[in-house]
């Protein structure tokens, strides 16, 4: 059973870049042929999807956010990163990676997430 | 757009809920997830296609509809019930989220 995990900065100032990671173990996110997405939950705007990428670094992102995000992969180490700049308050949230749970789709259900990580975008 | 009826909903133990959720556009081939978030957890998937209960979810949920209109069926429900529930199309992108129904018991 995959396991997830988040991880990165609690507070980010405004303007500044976040930066997340989430460290998978229980699968391989270079041979179990699956996307893997980022999600976030705030008060104001409920759940969000906010992208997913794949080992081979292939993604898929949110249009509304499309130009201040990007996603890498390391698959030495099993895990898979966020980068959203120019952050605002607006960014402030609880982040969560998935698993989609179709092989080789984005149109897919997600099976398995992190616990989530909050991040406040505040100076 | 997702739409879910009711927000908020209390009820009794041994009670069936049924939990209405709306997209603005046909969702192709029913692609929708219903997610159970209790108190400080994650998301926990209960149903995908619209009807496919997900591993270990009790038979007591259920999940019907196509096209705009998708259900979902909690019955005898239990303590552990509490939390919201929220839909998910994933057929149109970007992937879209409900704003929940919270269910509590009275």
């Amino acid at each position: 059973q995959p396991q997830l995990q988040e991880s990165g900065p609690a507070l980010v100032k405004p303007s500044e870049t976040l930066s997340l990671t989430c460290t998978v173990s229980g699968d391989s996110i270079s041979t179990s042929r699956r996307y893997w997405g980022w999600i976030r939950q705030s008060p104001g705007k409920g759940l969000e999807w906010i992208g997913s990428v794949y080992s081979t670094g292939n993604s898929f992102h949110n249009p509304s956010l499309k130009s201040r995000l990007s996603f890498s992969v390391d698959t030495s180490k099993n895990l898979f990163s966020l980068s959203l700049t120019s952050v605002t308050a607006a960014d402030t949230a609880v982040y969560y990676c998935a698993r989609h749970a179709r092989p080789l789709t984005t149109v897919s259900e997600l099976d398995f997430w992190g616990p989530g990580t909050p991040v406040t975008v505040s100076s | 757009v997702l739409t879910q009826s009711p927000g908020n909903l209390s009820l009794s133990p041994g009670d069936t809920v049924n939990l209405s959720c709306r997209t603005s556009q046909s969702v192709s081939s029913n692609y929708v997830a219903w997610y159970q978030q209790k108190h400080g957890q994650a998301p926990r998937l209960v149903i995908s296609g619209a009807s496919t209960r997900a591993a270990g979810i009790p038979e007591r949920f259920s999940g019907s509809g196509s096209g705009t209109d998708f259900t979902l069926t909690i019955s005898r429900l239990e303590p552990d019930d509490v939390a919201v529930y929220y839909c998910h199309q994933y057929g149109n992108s970007p992937y879209t989220f409900g704003p929940g129904t919270k269910l509590d018991f009275k």
